[in-house]
C-alpha cells in the first residue's frame, strides 16, 4: 500500500538559515511525488512536483526538491529560510493519473528571528 | 494554473442541520474530483472520490449516508453533510484534476470550515 512519511513532525530555523523537510514514500513504481504548503486556516498550494525527468526540480518561492529513488525520499529543501515560510508543509504522492492524493502527516515549519 | 473555487468558505450550523459545501472546476472540465478531510493540526484525509454522471466511492469508515456526494456536472460536486454533528465539525477540501494536465497533478479548493453548533 502507498504512504507518505514526513519522520519531523515540527521544525524550527532562523531567519537566514537553511531548510530541509524530510518525506519517505512506499509505492511499488515510480511515483507521482508533491509538496503543498498551507498557511493556518488556508487551503493547500502547490510548492513543486515530480513526475520523470531530472530528480531535481525547483518549485515556487525558492524552494526545491531531490528524488531520490534508492532512499524512497523527496526531501523539500530552501537554502535561506523567510519569515513568512512559516506554515505547515506536506508531501504527498499519487500513483496512476485520476487517483486520489496519499499526504502525509505534515511538517509544522516555525521561523525565529 | 487550473482553479478549483469552494461555496462556502466557512459555515456553522446547529446540531441535526444539513449543510451542502460545493466545489467547482473553473476553467476546465473534471470527471473526477475528491474530498478531502482535515482535523486541526492534522493531515489530509480523503473521505471519497466523486465522479461525474455515476455514484461516489468512499473510503472506509465514511458514511455514505451521512456525506451525501453529488457530481452533477464536470465542473461541479456537491458534498452535503446530513444531520450534522459537533463531531463533523472540520475543514473540508476538494481538489480535482484537470485531464488536460501533466502526470497526476491535482488542483485543491481553499476549503470550507464547518463548525456545528
Amino acid at each position: 500500500a502507498q504512504s507518505v512519511t514526513q519522520p519531523d513532525i515540527h521544525i524550527t530555523v532562523s531567519e537566514g538559515a537553511s531548510l530541509e523537510l524530510r518525506c519517505n514514500y512506499s509505492y511499488g513504481a515510480t511515483p507521482y511525488l508533491f509538496w503543498y504548503v498551507q498557511s493556518p486556516g488556508q487551503g493547500l498550494q502547490l510548492l513543486l512536483k515530480y513526475f520523470s525527468g531530472d530528480t531535481l526540480v525547483q518549485g515556487i518561492k525558492g524552494f526545491e526538491a531531490e528524488f531520490k529513488r534508492s532512499q524512497s525520499s523527496f526531501n523539500l529543501r530552501k537554502p535561506s529560510v523567510h519569515w513568512s515560510d512559516a506554515a505547515e508543509y506536506f508531501c504527498a504522492v499519487g500513483a496512476q493519473a485520476g487517483t486520489a492524493l496519499i499526504f502525509g502527516k505534515g511538517t509544522t515549519l516555525s521561523v525565529s528571528s | 494554473g487550473a482553479v478549483v473555487s469552494q461555496h462556502p468558505s466557512w459555515v456553522i450550523c446547529k446540531s441535526g442541520t444539513s449543510v451542502k459545501i460545493e466545489c467547482r472546476s473553473l476553467d476546465f472540465q473534471a470527471t473526477t474530483m475528491f474530498w478531502y478531510r482535515q482535523f486541526p493540526k492534522q493531515s489530509l484525509m480523503l473521505m471519497a472520490t466523486s465522479n461525474e454522471g455515476s455514484k461516489a466511492t468512499y473510503e472506509q469508515g465514511v458514511e455514505k449516508d451521512k456525506f451525501l456526494i453529488n457530481h452533477a456536472s464536470l465542473t461541479l460536486s456537491t458534498l452535503t453533510v446530513t444531520s450534522a454533528h459537533p463531531e463533523d465539525s472540520s475543514f473540508y477540501i476538494c481538489s480535482a484534476r484537470d485531464p488536460q494536465g501533466s502526470g497526476n497533478e491535482q488542483f485543491f479548493g481553499p476549503g470550507t470550515r464547518l463548525t456545528v453548533l
